[in-house]
């Protein structure tokens, strides 16, 4: 069965702080594919990223990047010079490849608060 | 580009009443999720459909819950009667092909209240 940890409950930072929001999976395919969400305060998930399993490149993009490590199942989240609109809940979450279900398995989730 | 589209946006009602929840696909998608939030529970797939049949729905929790996809662009879910344990944010979601090798993308939630 597939899982997904976010051990990390809630986060406050000060605006310009860097942030590591951290998730760690469980799976026993060898092919699946990571996801990162964002739900700021009004309500909606909006997508950040998705990688797949046979990409560990890290991605960057803007101030934000991802730290995809099959070594240690962890796919992290980086925020560089936090602002206070990066203010959200953040979920990670995983998809495995084979078989019929079409899954997304959510973590709990990151609360991350940016105060000025 | 119109995202999925969900209504209604807030709903509150009172115990045993019936409640149903409509979502619009974003156009072109094959593949349509119904996602339940609450505090206790998180994130958990209820049902999903591909080409309008729906394929798992042992997210489902009991025999109030119902949904049904009469086309490629609607989609509701019936709760009746309903519980003031049925309170949850309901997310429809829907992707282009297979969640494992494509993006699924998020409506802006129903935020249902029973009282």
């Amino acid at each position: 069965a597939q899982k997904v940890t976010q051990a990390q409950t809630e986060i406050s930072v000060v605006e310009k702080e860097d942030v590591t929001l951290d998730c760690v999976y469980e799976t026993r395919d060898t092919t699946y594919y990571l996801f990162w969400y964002k739900q700021p305060p009004s309500g909606e998930l909006v997508f950040l990223i998705r990688r797949n399993s046979f990409d560990e490149q890290n991605e960057i993009s803007g101030r934000y990047s991802w730290n995809f490590q099959k070594s240690t199942s962890s796919f992290n989240f980086n925020i560089t010079a936090s602002q206070v609109v990066d203010s959200a809940v953040y979920f990670c979450a995983l998809s495995e490849a084979t078989g019929t279900a079409s899954k997304l398995t959510f973590g709990t989730g990151t609360r991350l608060q940016v105060t000025l | 580009d119109a995202g999925v589209i969900q209504s209604p946006r807030h709903e509150v009602t009172e115990m045993g009443q019936e409640v149903t929840l409509r979502c619009k696909p974003i156009s072109g998608h094959d593949y349509l999720f119904w996602y339940r939030q609450t505090m206790m529970r998180g994130l958990e797939l209820l049902i999903y459909f591909n080409n309008n049949v729906p394929i798992d729905d042992s997210g489902m929790p009991e025999d109030r819950f119902s949904a049904k996809m009469p086309n490629a662009s609607f989609s509701t879910l019936k709760i009746q009667p309903s519980e003031p344990r049925d309170s949850a944010v309901y997310f429809c979601a829907s992707s282009h092909g297979r969640v494992s090798g494509n993006t699924i993308y998020f409506g802006e939630g129903s935020w249902l209240t029973v009282v």
